[in-house]
């Protein structure tokens, strides 16, 4: 059973970089899309990106700017960079797998509240 | 990219039909997929594709659409469908996915 868990710091500056990591667990990364999505707080969600086992990337347009998601199959790992970041920022943060049949999201980790704060 | 609209509430009496709608022009084109989202919790799948549910979903939840606008059924509501659900589905390019809005379902 695919689990997926993220990781990373839970308070960013203004103006810095989010970094986080999902890593899998129960099985390879090798295949199928990754993707991350946020809801700030009180608020819908929003799709950020997703990555291909080949290393492709579609980003929302929105954010495009700002984003990079890449993996690491020897760790079994996807990870989101946002740079520039504000307050707008402050969200929680799911990752999740992709399912290319009919784009949906099958799989979800628990997430992780990000909050951006001097 | 395209917009998905959904009424931001909805209520059901327990034990009655209601019916959440998903609209956007990319409907025509892509189906959606739905999610159920308790608060505090992560979302979760509950129907995907033309009408399906994944392993584990009760069979109460169904799905259906028509040109632009695709549905999310519950027969029989129960206390604990109480929460908020989302359709989400791919943008006009193909490339990229977008989410409603979401609507807040009360069961009364």
């Amino acid at each position: 059973q695919v689990q997926l868990q993220e990781s990373g710091p839970g308070l960013v500056k203004p103006s810095e970089t989010l970094s986080l990591t999902c890593t899998v667990s129960g099985g390879s990364i090798s295949t199928y899309y990754w993707t991350w999505i946020r809801q700030p707080p009180g608020k819908g969600l929003e799709w950020i990106g997703y990555i291909y086992s080949s290393g492709s990337t579609k980003y929302n347009p929105s954010l495009k700017s700002r984003v990079t998601i890449s993996m690491d199959t020897s760790k079994n790992q996807f990870s989101l960079k946002l740079s520039s970041v504000t307050a707008a920022d402050t969200a929680v943060y799911y990752c999740a797998r992709l399912l290319a049949a009919y784009y949906h999201m099958d799989v979800w980790g628990k997430g992780t509240t990000v909050t951006v704060s001097s | 990219s395209s917009e998905l609209t959904q009424d931001p509430a909805v209520s059901v009496a327990l034990g009655q039909t209601v019916r959440i709608t998903c609209q956007g022009d990319n409907l025509r084109s892509y189906y959606a997929s739905w999610y159920q989202q308790e608060p505090g919790q992560a979302p979760v799948l509950v129907i995907y594709g033309e009408n399906r549910r994944p392993s584990g979903i009760p069979d109460r939840f169904s799905g259906s659409s028509s040109g632009t606008t695709t549905s999310l059924t519950i027969t029989g509501a129960q206390a604990e469908d109480e929460a908020d659900y989302y359709c989400s589905s791919r943008d006009s390019s193909g490339n990229h996915l977008v989410f409603g809005g979401g609507t807040k379902l009360t069961v009364l």
